[in-house]
């Protein structure tokens, strides 16, 4: 299997352009969780899906932030527009339910800088 | 709100040393995770624990949970460079019957030769 993957690995933008950030997750996961990661804060959860559906999207930073999930092999999250203070490391990771572990699979992240 | 602390958040050692990183969280959960993360990569899993008095040892290091003290530990015995690398704990939580992770802060590891 390949994992989970991210695309871009790394972004540069400026302020106030759109960005989208993409993943895939594991084939046949039911659970996919998009996280942020940035030195002062550490690593947030921002929302998550199950069977594509959103079940908690209490860590969305700000309207600016959405994410999607149109079908079971793929995800986007999108900023716009994107601020300097979105600079940070997004990971997507996904499990399965069924799994007795219910461990978490994370992807290589995207690595944005807002300029 | 389930809150995980992890400590120390810093720790340089040197090799051939034990010591110990503690998990505590605040509320009941059945099962912690531990995860390793190399400078610029993601995270890697490294245990799972699904219940009180679960021991799982792999290489020099050794995980524990005490689901009464809400309490894990990560041990590392006689420590070698490769080990060094920010490890974190994350405990389960369960919001409208699904299950989440909340991570602690991380514990930056170095081990000096």
């Amino acid at each position: 299997d390949a994992g989970v993957i991210q695309s871009p690995r790394h972004e540069v933008t400026e302020m106030g352009q759109e960005v989208t950030l993409r993943c895939k997750p594991i084939s046949g996961h039911d659970y996919l969780f998009w996280y942020r990661q940035t030195m002062m804060r550490g690593l947030e959860l921002l929302i998550y899906f199950n069977n594509n559906v959103p079940i908690d999207d209490s860590g969305m930073p700000e309207d600016r932030f959405s994410a999607k999930m149109p079908n079971a092999s793929f995800s986007t999250l999108k900023i716009q527009p994107s601020e300097p203070r979105d600079s940070a490391v997004y990971f997507c990771a996904s499990r399965l339910t069924r799994a007795r572990n219910n461990e978490q699979f994370f992807g290589p992240g995207t690595r944005l800088t807002v300029l | 709100e389930l809150k995980v602390e992890q400590n120390p958040l810093f720790l340089s050692m040197q090799e051939g040393k034990n010591y110990t990183i503690y998990c505590n969280y605040s509320t009941t959960s059945d099962r912690l995770y531990w995860y390793r993360q190399d400078p610029g990569k993601s995270l890697e899993s490294l245990f799972v624990l699904l219940s009180n008095g679960a021991v799982k040892q792999e290489g020099r290091l050794m995980a524990s949970l005490d689901t009464k003290a809400r309490l894990s530990t990560l041990h590392i015995t006689a420590a070698v460079h490769d080990l060094s690398a920010t490890y974190f704990c994350a405990v389960a939580a369960y919001d409208q019957g699904a299950q989440k992770l909340v991570f602690g802060q991380g514990t930056r590891l170095t081990i000096n030769p």
